[in-house]
């Protein structure tokens, strides 16, 4: 199957501070990206939907100048964390659909994000 | 608004066991229904199910798609306690690419 990679795969900050989260498409181009964010013993809730060089498609109640996406290219997509609380801490993960070939939807290995 | 309930929520059961783990669903315009296995990190893709009544195998493993019932279930013969990991049910409607997920199933295999 298709290899989708996530960086970091944890990262640990301060109050206040923004981090960001990488997703790569390794062996294939990815027009959609998927961020997904899951609370421990939950299922994964979708934030955005990341559409290569266009703005991403928020769902409701997910604040867009808190969790900022940029798809640049079509193997990468950023997610920036800004002003980052403990409430953010979470597993964060993307995944990309592969394309027409399939309704299949790779995901990365995750990253999680602590917030002290 | 799309809706995918999984049961049961976790399940218990000891090596060598079979397991049936359900998955309903209520989506306007179904177009297929995907199965993942999601152990420490993000899930991997087990199946895609999209013709009524075609099973899908993979050793163990296999998945069948009821969209009469708007259900499908995946069961586990001789349960392993590797197969320990929570079950992911998603649906994809015919427009867009976003999935709807389903609570998930843990299931835990005990020796």
């Amino acid at each position: 199957g298709a290899v989708v990679s996530q960086h970091p795969s944890w990262v640990i900050c301060k109050s206040g501070t923004s981090v960001k989260i990488e997703c790569r498409s390794l062996d294939f181009q990815a027009t959609t990206m998927f961020w997904y964010r899951q609370f421990p013993k939950q299922s994964l809730m979708l934030m955005a939907t990341s559409n290569e060089g266009s703005k991403a498609t928020y769902e409701q109640g997910v604040e867009k100048d808190k969790f900022l996406i940029n798809h640049a290219s079509l193997t990468l997509s950023t997610l920036t964390v800004t002003s980052a609380h403990p409430e953010d801490s979470s597993f964060y993960i993307c995944s990309a659909h592969v394309g027409a070939r399939t309704d299949t939807q790779y995901f990365g290995p995750g990253t999680r994000l602590t917030v002290l | 608004e799309d809706k995918v309930v999984q049961s049961p929520l976790s399940l218990v059961v000891h090596e060598g066991d079979t397991v049936t783990l359900n998955c309903s669903y209520e989506v306007t315009n179904f177009r297929s229904l995907l199965w993942y296995k999601q152990e420490k990190k993000a899930p991997t893709f087990l199946f895609m199910l999209t013709s009524s009544g075609i099973e899908k195998k993979s050793g163990r493993l296999s998945s069948i798609l009821d969209k009469k019932e708007l259900s499908s279930i995946l069961n586990i013969t001789a349960t392993q306690t590797g197969d320990s990991a929570i079950y992911l049910c998603a649906v994809k409607e015919t427009s867009g690419s976003r999935l709807t997920f389903g609570e998930g199933t843990q299931l835990t295999v005990n020796p």
